[in-house]
């Protein structure tokens, strides 16, 4: 079965550090990840996806990706109180199918 | 990013009644949506993928005869609740996707239906 495991949190850090999440998957046929950030009581909403092997920078945000580890990471930079929320990874499966598989998220407070 | 609506936003209704809930991608063409529920607490789970013009595929478990989807153009997909009962009540949403394995599935607001 087609599996992606985040860390289930909760994640506390104080605002300006840095938050760092992590996820692994076991389908090796995965060819692109993506993270959401998830509100309580709101639906997803995209902050990076990410397919090539390495770092991918978008603002305070940074996913990583290791295709060889099996292992997708996001740093977010100077943690802001409005950065608390729950962390989706997901993972398009591979074998031409289009679902993403989701992990269960992890939660993440940051403290003013 | 695009933008998915989806209406009503929340509906409470009595059981043993149906409601349909509608999907629109406003800015892109989606060669899939899919609809996903989710209780409180819990995970997204995947109910049906859904194509333009073809049937939806409904994941294990979900009742293909309670849950109908109809994909009736690349910008529209919607979701009836047949015969609701109050174990129905949850988070639904629906996520629109445009069919390059390489770009992301973009989140309607949801629909929070409420089964009296």
């Amino acid at each position: 079965q087609k599996e992606v495991e985040q860390n289930s949190g909760p994640l506390s850090v104080p605002e300006g550090a840095i938050a760092s999440l992590n996820c692994t998957y076991s389908d090796r046929g995965s060819q692109s990840f993506f993270w959401y950030r998830q509100y309580s009581g709101k639906s997803p909403e995209l902050i990076m996806f990410i397919y090539s092997n390495g770092d991918k920078e978008d603002g305070r945000f940074t996913a990583q990706l290791n295709k060889a580890s099996q292992y997708v990471s996001l740093l977010i930079r100077d943690s802001q109180p409005s950065d608390s929320a729950t962390y989706l990874c997901a993972g398009r499966v591979g074998g031409g199918s289009e679902k993403l598989v989701f992990g269960k998220g992890t939660k993440l407070t940051v403290n003013p | 990013g695009a933008v998915v609506s989806q209406h009503p936003s929340w509906v409470i209704c009595k059981s043993g009644t149906s409601v349909k809930i509608e999907c629109r991608s406003l800015d892109f063409q989606a060669t899939t949506m899919f609809w996903y529920r989710q209780f409180p607490k819990q995970s997204l789970m995947l109910m049906a993928t859904s194509n333009e013009g073809s049937k939806a595929t409904y994941e294990q478990g979900v009742e293909k005869d309670k849950f109908l989807i109809n994909h009736a153009s690349l910008t529209l997909s919607t979701l009836t609740v047949t015969s609701a009962h109050p174990e129905d009540s949850s988070f639904y949403i629906c996520s629109a996707f445009w069919g390059n394995p390489g770009t992301a599935e973009y989140f309607g607001p949801g629909t929070r239906l409420t089964v009296t």
